[in-house]
């Protein structure tokens, strides 16, 4: 089974603060994601990474980075914790490109800023 | 802006009736589609996925896609109480996944 783990299940940082998330996979998948999951909202993409070393924007990467320096870690970073970043964080990986692809997701981290 | 629109809920059904729950997409160039099932407090699980339109059967689940309508459906016969989950539609093109915002379903025991 493939398992994706993320370092924190919770999470409580203080606004202006630098926030670092893990995510691991164990199964050699080549893409891995992060999103975040609010109330009314779904799961909205922050960043994705096809590769080592790769990353693309997804549809809200402002006050967020990315990190990916080996196959199976992918670090979310965010570099001044501000109240509105307040949410749920998934990480998730793919094993490939195929569009018949399944995202597989870590357990989840709530991130609370004050 | 790529949309992918579900009725939030709450779906409340009877055990042991069929639930129907249903997505619309606006990019006709999406090619695969995808339904996962949500438990409060937890991260989101592969139900199945559908590419060609039609039906798609797994068990108790079946996928309908009609890429004409831009609509996809899952229809869960046979509901029990464990099913009462947020269901999240998803739809692919490329590398990005766009999800919707879920349905939350009630099996009423």
């Amino acid at each position: 089974d493939v398992k994706v783990t993320q370092s924190s299940r919770y999470l409580v940082k203080r606004t202006g603060e630098k926030v670092f998330l893990e995510c691991v996979q164990d199964m050699d998948h080549e893409n891995m994601f992060w999103y975040r999951q609010d109330p009314g909202l779904g799961l909205r993409l922050i960043y994705f990474s096809y590769d080592v070393k790769m990353k693309e924007k997804g549809d809200i990467p402002e006050g967020y980075s990315v990190s990916r320096e080996k196959k199976e870690r992918f670090s979310l970073i965010l570099e001044s914790a501000s109240t509105n970043q307040t949410s749920m964080y998934l990480c998730a990986s793919t094993l490939g490109t195929g569009e018949t692809d399944t995202q597989y997701f870590g357990p989840g981290t709530r991130l609370t800023v004050l | 802006q790529k949309e992918v629109e579900q009725n939030s809920g709450p779906l409340s059904v009877p055990e042991g009736a069929i639930a129907s729950l249903n997505c619309t997409y606006s990019d006709r160039g999406s090619q695969s589609f995808f339904w996962y099932r949500q438990y409060s407090g937890k991260s989101p699980e592969l139900i199945m996925f559908i590419y060609s339109n039609g039906d798609k059967e797994d068990g108790r689940f079946t996928a309908q896609l009609n890429k004409a309508s831009q609509y996809v459906s899952l229809l869960i016969r046979d509901s029990q109480p464990s099913d009462s989950a947020t269901y999240l539609c998803a739809v692919t093109g490329g590398f990005k996944t766009i999800f919707g915002a879920g349905t939350r379903l009630f099996v009423k025991a």
